[in-house]
């Protein structure tokens, strides 16, 4: 079983509707998180969380640290959303992130 | 934020051959990560480079397949040596970003094809 998991691993969408990625992690950590990878490859952090709830224009994302779950919410979304969206967990007393396979999200106008 | 300027984007390499990718930081930075992603998988470690020291690779990779320089605290070059069609894969640089809220900055990412 990988240390981190994400559902769905892929995701179609119409433009304008709210969208849930969700990850799911089994070891302690420092900190989440959430990553957007564009076709070309190249990685865009979104968020780093580690309590609570952050929000940065129409993307909100959200932890729950004793249930070891954090939700990545997007509103209003956009064809321009389309992507892979890369949940990875920094643990305790390490450097080094663990990624999970990704969320590949698609939305149609 | 810090920024990483990655270089090459992408090419396309005959087997056997050797391929060096670049990524330049606008800030010193203390460790620098390299990673790969092979075709519909998730990123995996490769190294963690830091300057004036060999870099540490993980498990299943070797420094004569991958060899990583840190000349200085901006600067990090991976080679991917006696290419194969196996290496075919995304690389990436990847800091960590004491300057911004974001955790970890990633570079644009190498997307490579051997043939």
């Amino acid at each position: 079983k990988n240390e981190v998991e994400q559902s769905p691993q892929n995701l179609t969408a119409q433009e304008g509707e709210f969208i849930t990625i969700n990850c799911s992690y089994s070891v302690g950590i420092s900190a989440l998180h959430w990553l957007q990878q564009h076709p070309g490859g190249g990685i865009v952090s979104l968020f780093m969380l580690s309590s609570g709830k952050k929000k940065h224009g129409r993307l909100i994302a959200t932890i729950n640290i004793q249930e070891k779950h954090s939700s990545l919410h997007i509103t209003a979304s956009h064809p321009r959303d389309s992507a892979v969206y890369i949940c990875a967990v920094w643990p305790y007393n390490t450097d080094k992130l663990i990624f999970g396979t990704g969320t590949r999200l698609q939305v149609f106008p | 934020s810090a920024v990483i300027s990655q270089k090459p984007s992408r090419d396309i390499c005959q087997r056997g051959t050797s391929l060096t990718i670049q990524c330049q930081v606008d800030s010193q930075v203390t460790m620098m990560f390299w990673y790969r992603q092979q075709p519909g998988q998730s990123l995996t470690l490769i190294a963690t480079a830091n300057q004036g020291s060999e870099a540490t690779y993980e498990s299943g990779f070797v420094i004569d397949k991958f060899p990583i320089s840190r000349p200085n605290l901006t600067f990090s070059t991976l080679t991917v040596s006696n290419m194969s069609p196996e290496d075919s894969s995304i690389y990436l640089c990847s800091v960590e970003d004491s300057r911004g809220n974001y955790g970890y900055t990633f570079g644009s990412g190498t997307r490579l094809t051997v043939v």
